[in-house]
Order: C-alpha cells, then structure tokens, then sequence
C-alpha cells in the first residue's frame, strides 16, 4: 500500500518568505509526527498529533512554526519569516497507535522536505 | 536535544564481514528502535526490542539491549553493499506521547 507522502520534496525560500509542508499519513493511521533533521544530525522531535488533536508541540523551536491536522489526515506544517537557521531536513511520520503512552508503536516515515533557507 | 549517542560515528567494511554499531541513552524507555536512513529510500524501520527484552534477531541483523547500562547494539552479519547507509538507534519517550527521541547515527560504508 501508500506509504507516508511529503511534498514539496525540496523548497527554496527566501529569508523572511512563509512555508508550507505537507504530509499525507498512510491511511488509518491515527498517530503523526514531525521530525526536524538538520546535516549530519539524527531528527528532532517537533510535535505530534493524535486524529486532529494537537497533543505535544514541545518541540517546536519558536512561534514561527505551526502545525495542523484539521480533519485527521493530512497534516501541514507552517513556519513564518523563514531563517536561515531553519534550513532541514523535515520529515513526517505516521503509526497506527491508537493509545498514547502505551508504547510506541512502529513510526513509518515519509521522504522528508529538503528547505533551504538563503 | 538528542537522548542517545552513537558509537562509532563512522565505520568502513569490506563486504561479506560483519558491523557492529552501539548506542547509549540518558533516560529509561519503554523500547529501542533502530532505523536506517540513506539517500533513496529515507528513513526505514529495521527492528524494534522492548525494555523486557534481551535480544532480538530480525534476518541479518541482531540487536541486544542492556536497560543496566543504557544501551544498545546492532549486529549486521554479511553485510552487502547495500548495506550502506546512517543507522540511528530511537527511544521512545514514555508518558503520555509516542515521540521517539533519535541518537546521532553511524555512518556504515560496505565496500564491494
């Protein structure tokens, strides 16, 4: 079947541009991630939706960065007046868990968004 | 932050031999995850071993866990060129959230 989809795959901004990511989990899937990845790094947890319900954004590094997931699925990931420092790798990722806390359960990953930021 | 580090950073292997990958965490987890990541495919699940396990055998890749020490080992046996690629070790975070918290990675190169 379809796994985790991201798009754009790369994006250029201009400093101080707004962008849009997107993910489309793997469908029925209930749980979704973003990960920052910056070069040489392992990723960084950004923030987690469980359906539509926002339920930790502790890693998102400032108020430029918001996240969706208005219906369930698809989710967008926002950042505003881009920096340079923002230039990553930003990957989603989907898991069919359907109780947090219990333990994690397998997270499939998405190809990432490639942004850089001049 | 990064919960774990891995060890080595780098490792360069004729084909056919066995790699060795470890990694340590601060915090206790619930489980272990390790993935592997490379330019054509992303980041791939390989196996997953639970806080109450020892080890666990997943085709040519064995993985130990020792919850004493906080870490953990990836064994890859016979390894193939296509084996090349970063491979993180991932805790999960426990709570009430499923994040997982990523190490540093190893970088494996198989030579044919």
């Amino acid at each position: 079947g379809a796994g985790v989809s991201q798009s754009p795959r790369y994006k250029v901004a201009k400093r101080g541009q707004d962008v849009a990511l997107r993910c489309d989990p793997i469908s029925g899937h209930v749980s979704l991630f973003w990960y920052q990845q910056a070069l040489g790094q392992g990723p960084e947890f950004l923030t987690y939706f469980q359906n539509e319900a926002q339920l930790d954004k502790s890693g998102l590094p400032s108020d430029r960065f918001f996240a969706e997931r208005p219906e369930g699925s698809v989710s967008t990931l926002k950042i505003q007046r881009t920096q340079q420092e923002d230039s990553a790798v930003y990957l989603c990722a989907s898991s069919l868990a359907l109780l947090a806390g219990v333990g994690t359960d397998t997270q499939y990953f998405g190809p990432g968004t490639r942004l850089t930021v001049l | 932050s990064q919960q774990g580090e891995e060890d080595p950073q780098a490792l360069s292997i004729q084909e056919g031999e066995n790699a060795t990958m470890n990694c340590s965490y601060k915090t206790s987890i619930n489980n272990l995850q390790w993935y592997r990541q490379n330019s054509g495919r992303g980041l791939v699940h390989l196996i997953l071993i639970r806080s109450n396990e020892r080890e666990k055998h997943s085709g040519r890749l064995r993985v130990t866990l020792d919850t004493s020490k906080k870490s953990s080992s990836l064994l890859i046996t016979a390894s193939r060129a296509a084996d090349t690629a970063s491979y993180f070790c991932a805790t999960d975070a426990g709570g009430a959230t499923n994040k997982l918290i990523f190490g540093t990675g190893t970088l494996l190169a198989v030579q044919p």
